[in-house]
């Protein structure tokens, strides 16, 4: 267990819906980041908050969106859903002082299908 | 020119054998260089971490750093069953915000 809590860990949905991911971060972590990893584009960053606020954003579609909460725990939500947005999503989460310092540790992951 | 290029393999070795994993990247700004490890359905776990240029080992694994050439290595020595996994590369996005991926090494270690 890696500390980092992802649920649901399977999704199957119908194009068009709309759907919310959920991370909870490793206890201390206040940065948290969505990666989507699919097998052309690998891992792709989305969005990163940190202690609540948005901090980067990377190449996140506009029906995609994020937030964090004042619990830390964080959400991402997909809509308009494409067959296309089928992917593994990942959340990571990592301390205080910056990626380059100390790395990420990434959940386990939903795996979406959109039929 | 992405900025962090990885041949996606997949690579078949015999149990024993010395791998060599690479990735190539565009920004010689870049100092922090990092090794993750995917198991099939899991999340990548970090694996190894090297600041600047030279080598870091760590059991098994060699991280190297060639920032001449622009160009990061692994290499497992006497690789296992249970080594078989993917391998990303990954490197800090300029702004520090974010790693920057590598698509991946697959790697299937027969016994």
């Amino acid at each position: 267990d890696s500390g980092v809590t992802q649920t649901p860990k399977h999704l199957i949905t119908a194009t068009g819906q709309r759907v919310t991911l959920r991370c909870s971060p490793r206890s201390g972590d206040l940065s948290v980041y969505w990666y989507q990893q699919s097998l052309d584009q690998g891992l792709q960053f989305l969005i990163q908050y940190y202690n609540g606020e948005e901090r980067a954003k990377g190449n996140i579609l506009e029906r995609f969106s994020a937030q964090q909460f004042p619990d830390l725990h964080s959400e991402l939500n997909l809509s308009s859903l494409e067959l296309g947005d089928s992917a593994l999503y990942f959340c990571a989460s990592s301390p205080p002082g910056g990626v380059g310092n100390y790395g990420y540790t990434f959940g386990s992951g939903t795996r979406l299908t959109v039929v | 020119q992405k900025e962090v290029e990885q041949d996606p393999g997949p690579l078949s070795v015999p149990e024993g054998a010395i791998v060599s994993l690479n990735c190539t990247y565009s920004n010689s700004a870049f100092q922090y260089f990092m090794w993750y490890r995917q198991y099939s359905r899991k999340g990548p776990e970090l694996l190894m971490y090297t600041y600047s240029s030279g080598n870091k080992e760590d059991g098994r694994f060699t991280a190297q750093v060639d920032k001449s050439s622009k160009y990061i290595s692994l290499f497992i020595r006497d690789s296992q069953p249970s080594d078989s996994a993917t391998y990303l590369c990954a490197i800090p996005n300029q702004a520090g915000t974010a790693l920057i991926f590598g698509k991946g090494t697959t790697l299937s270690v027969s016994s």
